[in-house]
């Protein structure tokens, strides 16, 4: 079955670099989320999309963005960059609307080095 | 706002021993509950997920999780460890805060380590 892909799935950066991450979630999935795991951290939520539309907010960065396109492709782009923005993003996606019991599926990741 | 705690960062079992991964919830609405593995340098896998159709919840490779209210609880449990179990286990609860989505609060993890 396919998955979230996520692409690159290895970055590295040099600070006030700006890097871009993309994502593709699995087909039919209307909903797409990212995240970000520091080391030997949890999964922050970072920001979700329903139907192209921003649906949720979570602790972005100011310097981050992110936008779900018409293919539903989704991309985080991050300008600025800092040392501590070095993590592994993941990209997740789920059918429907967001609702509260629907399973979200997560990508593989991409690990960004920022040195 | 919902949380999910995880007791014991680091867990060490021996092979076909049995595996238990505590999670304790904090929620004001029944709470919509998941567990997730991440293997090394790989993403997160979804183990299983308490939906409120039955307390007792079975996933893949043989883990399963009981959902109890009284205790606030959704410990993971698999009776006999494998060597292929050497992971990170994630609990994870669906923000119930009023927003449009399901994004996941995630408990900060327990690495299971199996012994030979």
């Amino acid at each position: 079955a396919a998955g979230v892909i996520q692409s690159p799935r290895h970055l590295i950066k040099e600070k006030r670099e700006t890097a871009t991450l993309k994502c593709y979630p699995i087909p039919r999935h209307d909903t797409v989320y990212w995240y970000q795991q520091g080391p030997g951290q949890d999964p922050q939520f970072l920001i979700s999309f329903y139907e192209k539309m921003q649906s949720d907010k979570g602790s972005i960065p100011d310097r981050f963005s992110a936008q779900q396109f018409s293919d539903y492709h989704s991309e985080l782009n991050m300008s600025s960059l800092e040392l501590g923005d070095s993590a592994l993003y993941f990209c997740a996606s789920s059918p429907g609307d967001g609702y509260s019991g629907n399973t979200i599926y997560f990508g593989e990741g991409s690990w960004l080095t920022v040195v | 706002a919902q949380s999910v705690t995880q007791l014991g960062s680091h867990v060490s079992v021996s092979e076909g021993a049995l595996v238990l991964l505590r999670c304790n919830y904090s929620s004001s609405v029944p709470p919509y509950l998941f567990w997730y593995v991440q293997y090394p340098n790989q993403g997160l896998q979804l183990l299983l997920k308490y939906t409120s159709a039955a307390t007792l919840v079975k996933g893949i490779n043989g883990f399963e999780a009981e959902f109890k209210k009284s205790e606030t609880s959704f410990h993971l449990t698999k009776p006999s460890a494998h060597m292929s179990d050497a992971a990170e286990y994630f609990c994870a609860v669906s923000d119930e805060d009023g927003g449009a989505t399901n994004k996941l609060i995630f408990g900060t993890g327990t690495l299971l380590a199996v012994q030979p």
